[in-house]
This record gives C-alpha cells, structure tokens and sequence, in this order.
C-alpha cells in the first residue's frame, strides 16, 4: 500500500536554529498537508499545498514557517528560528485530486525537539 | 472549530463490536462526515467517510442518521490493535483542510 514517507522520524535542534522537515508523498496525489500536534494536545493544521502553492494556512503558520516542493517528489517544511514551542509532532499528509471523495494519508511524523 | 462532539473515552472488549458515537448536529447538506483515527502517536489514518448513505469498507461501518445529525461508527469485531483515539469530522465539500477536534479515546480489553 502506498506511504507518506517523512524524514527525519527525530531531529533535535537547537533554539534559534532552522529545520527542515521532509516529507515524500503518494506519487499521484496532488494535495499536500502539514499538520503538527503537541504532545498530549490536539492534532493541528498548519498548511495546505496545491498547484505549488499555498491554499490555505492556519494562525500557526506564520512568517518562520514555510513550504516548498523543490521538485516532483519532495514536500518540505522550514522553521526558520526554532522556539521551545514548536517542540511537537509533525505530519505531512496527502490526498488525491478530488479530496472531497478521497481521505487523506498521514506519515507517520517527524517528533521535533527543541532545547 | 470542530463541530463535532464524541465522548471522551469508551471502553470495549476484544472481540465484540465498538459502536462509537458523533454528534453533529448542525451539519450542512453539503458536508461529508469522515472518521480517522490515531494509534498512539502515528500519523492519523482514514478510516471511513459518507454523506447519508450507510457505508462499509474492510476496516468499519458508518450509520449516518436520516436526520444526519448523528452518525456512529461501527468496528465490528475490535481486537486489541483497535486501541487508538477516534475521530469524528465533518467537512465542506472541496474544504482545503481537516480541523481535528479531541476525539474518543477507546480501549479494547483483553
């Protein structure tokens, strides 16, 4: 059956510093989807992705997040300046064309920890 | 917001079937209702969805009311694997996004 497949499965990174969290999706799929979740809290949307752009973002994704697809198969997500807060999991997931009929398929996290 | 409400924790026995409850009352005649679920801390996984019309894949049932204000999902013979938190969402047709709300944390006994 086919994945999501993100990477890393756990990256520690210092405050301040930038990450970036990979993520490749269902070959086909065309809708792409990062979401995060504290730990013990609820699972959070942050972005949306089609047509190589930004369809639709949360209150969370503010200007030190960002998203890109750099080629067919990648989707990316940037922190630019890590806080102790943006410590949690998180999930990239897609969906096919028409995501109205189709669920969506999540991978199975990135746990992002930062001291 | 989630415009859903589920109880916040069920129990159920292994092998019997787990009826799991949603409420949403205010739903529109265009949203679909979808049911994922999460084990422990993996990404979320669909399960289920449908529009007024019982459904039924490989993994559960769903029995929409007529009214469509309450729908509940049905995992017919729950195994222990089953132990996850499960979620209840309604959703605009072509909504870009899925807003998670807390879910039914449900507990398969041995």
């Amino acid at each position: 059956e086919p994945e999501v497949t993100q990477t890393p499965s756990h990256q520690v990174t210092q405050m301040g510093q930038e990450v970036i969290l990979r993520c490749v999706p269902i070959s086909n799929h065309l809708y792409f989807y990062w979401y995060r979740q504290i730990l013990g809290q609820k699972v959070e949307f942050l972005v949306s992705f089609y047509n190589n752009e930004i369809s639709e973002k949360s209150e969370i994704f503010d200007d030190q997040f960002s998203v890109e697809r750099p080629d067919g198969s990648n989707f990316t997500l940037k922190i630019r300046s890590t806080k102790l807060e943006d410590s949690a999991m998180y999930f990239c997931a897609s969906s096919e064309r028409d995501s109205t009929f189709y669920g969506y398929t999540f991978g199975s996290g990135t746990r992002l920890t930062v001291v | 917001d989630a415009k859903t409400t589920q109880p916040t924790s069920m129990d159920c026995a292994e092998g019997r079937a787990a009826n799991l409850p949603c409420n949403h009352s205010t739903i529109s005649g265009n949203e679909y209702v979808y049911w994922y679920r999460q084990i422990h801390s993996q990404g979320p996984q669909y399960i289920i969805h449908g529009l007024k019309n019982n459904e039924t894949n490989e993994m559960a049932s769903l029995i929409i009311t007529e009214d469509r204000k309450s729908s509940t999902l049905i995992l017919p013979h729950a195994t222990l694997r089953d132990t996850a938190v499960y979620y209840c969402i309604v959703r605009v047709i072509r909504d870009d996004k899925i807003i998670f709300g807390k879910g039914t944390r449900l507990h398969i006994l041995p």
